[in-house]
């Protein structure tokens, strides 16, 4: 199965900032990766997909990119409803698999 | 409003079974891929299986392969997931997911269904 390993685990920041999350996959996805938004006790919700695609009505202060093996989610000026947990998933290959996450909080 | 709405978890003894559905509402059920994904307690997300639109064709995690059966039901827009010899590492909130279409990333969410597997 394909592993796919974020950084930081976690993260404190303030609002204003701009925050970037990694992803790296153990091996080439293309660019078949998918990053995801989840607060407390609430169902993640899509952000990108194809590493660098926005979801339609997600702000524009979310991007994307990379591909291979090594993403970036990137926040470029946090809100305060930004502050969560991330998660990426490739769908590259079955089984699907996510990172395990990195959780955003407040500095 | 495009919605999913899951049912039928509960507390379950080792070795016991459950069957889960999810409920679709506001797409164009028979198009699209639909997936079951889990979340442990205060642990990340799981993919636990995946099942296509028409064809019907099917994928399972490692962890619940020959223990779990997704299923659909196009008519009634449901999709299920059958578990069996349910183990205390099977205890989560589990999620139905809907892709994109296209691609296996999930656009739509439950709010998800809760197992607990407890003597």
């Amino acid at each position: 199965a394909i592993q796919l390993t974020q950084s930081p685990s976690s993260l404190s920041a303030s609002v204003g900032d701009k925050v970037t999350f990694t992803c790296r996959a153990s091996q080439d996805i293309g660019s078949t990766l998918a990053w995801y938004q989840q607060k407390l006790g609430r169902p993640p919700t899509l952000l990108i997909y194809d590493a660098s695609t926005l979801k339609s009505g997600v702000p524009s202060r979310f991007s994307g990119s990379g591909s291979g093996t090594d993403f970036t989610l990137t926040i470029s000026s946090l809100q305060p409803e930004d502050f969560a947990s991330y998660y990426c998933q490739q769908f590259n290959t079955y089984p699907l698999t996510f990172g395990g996450g990195t959780k955003l909080q407040i500095k | 409003e495009v919605q999913l709405l899951e049912s039928g978890g509960g507390l379950v003894q080792p070795g016991g079974s459950l069957r889960l559905s999810c409920a679709a509402s506001g797409f164009n059920f028979n198009v699209y891929t639909m997936a079951w994904v889990r979340q442990a307690p205060g642990k990340g997300l799981e993919w636990v299986s995946s099942i296509s639109d028409i064809a019907g064709s099917t994928e399972y995690a490692d962890s619940v392969k020959g223990r779990f059966t997704i299923s659909r039901d196009n008519s009634k827009k449901t999709v299920h997931l059958q578990m069996s010899s349910l183990r205390a590492e099977d205890a989560a909130i589990y999620y139905c997911a809907k892709d994109i279409g296209g691609w296996d990333a999930f656009d739509v969410w439950g709010q998800g269904t809760t197992v607990t597997v407890s003597s």
